[in-house]
């Protein structure tokens, strides 16, 4: 069973489209993360939710918006793609009950904005 | 503010070698965790080590070894007798109850393994 999965793999769309990537973990997990993963592998948090509610919202343009369903889904969505949108984004869950646990993180989307 | 520092980009080691990750960070914080992720060229992030403030101890896990040491902020990484396998991009991260368990990664050292 795959821990933490994301929907899709790769994009490639093009300037100025909408699109979004899911997430979902089966870990039980009450925190999930959005990072993002620069051509130099930089990985940088976006956003953090527990228990559907943002805790951590980085400086990131609003075209991005997260999305929680329920705790075992964190969505992104993206308006009005630009260039510079192009990387890894990754997904990712952890326990937080008071103590600072390991991240477990999907296997990330590769987006491409041509 | 939490900050963790890998200062060596890249490395190339034969393999067998022994190969030896260097990792500081800055915390202003007393409970604090630290942890080591690898990367291979497949792009998945793999969790390797937790380990917190309050616990020095060195860890051992096969051919992987962890040294922290408080006194001087770090917690570096010893692969010993390398492997080809072993060739990834290694993460090191900070994380503290105080900042809301956020994580502030290293910016990576990538590791070549040459068979």
């Amino acid at each position: 069973d795959t821990a933490v999965s994301q929907t899709p793999k790769y994009l490639v769309t093009q300037m100025g489209n909408d699109k979004s990537i899911k997430c979902e973990q089966n870990l039980g997990h009450d925190t999930m993360y959005w990072y993002k993963q620069d051509s130099k592998k930089f990985l940088k948090i976006m956003f953090s939710y527990n228990n559907k509610e943002l805790i951590i919202n980085e400086t990131v343009p609003n075209r991005f918006s997260p999305k929680s369903p329920d705790k075992a889904h964190l969505n992104l969505h993206i308006n009005s793609l630009e260039l510079g949108d192009s990387a890894v984004y990754f997904c990712a869950s952890s326990q937080t009950d008071g103590y600072t646990y390991e991240q477990y993180f999907g296997p990330g989307t590769r987006l491409t904005v041509t | 503010a939490q900050k963790v520092t890998q200062a060596q980009t890249e490395i190339s080691v034969v393999e067998k070698e022994d190969v030896t990750l260097d990792c500081v960070y800055e915390t202003r914080d007393t409970t604090y965790y630290l942890f080591w992720y690898k990367q291979p060229p497949s792009g998945e992030l793999v969790f390797l080590i937790r380990r917190n403030s309050f616990d020095e101890q060195n860890e051992i896990s096969g051919r992987y070894s962890w040294n922290f040491q408080k006194s001087t902020s770090s917690f570096n990484f010893t692969i010993t007798a390398s492997q080809v396998v072993d060739s990834a991009v290694y993460f090191c991260a900070l994380s503290a109850p105080n900042t809301g368990n956020q994580f502030y990664f290293g910016t990576g050292t990538s590791l070549t393994v040459i068979p």
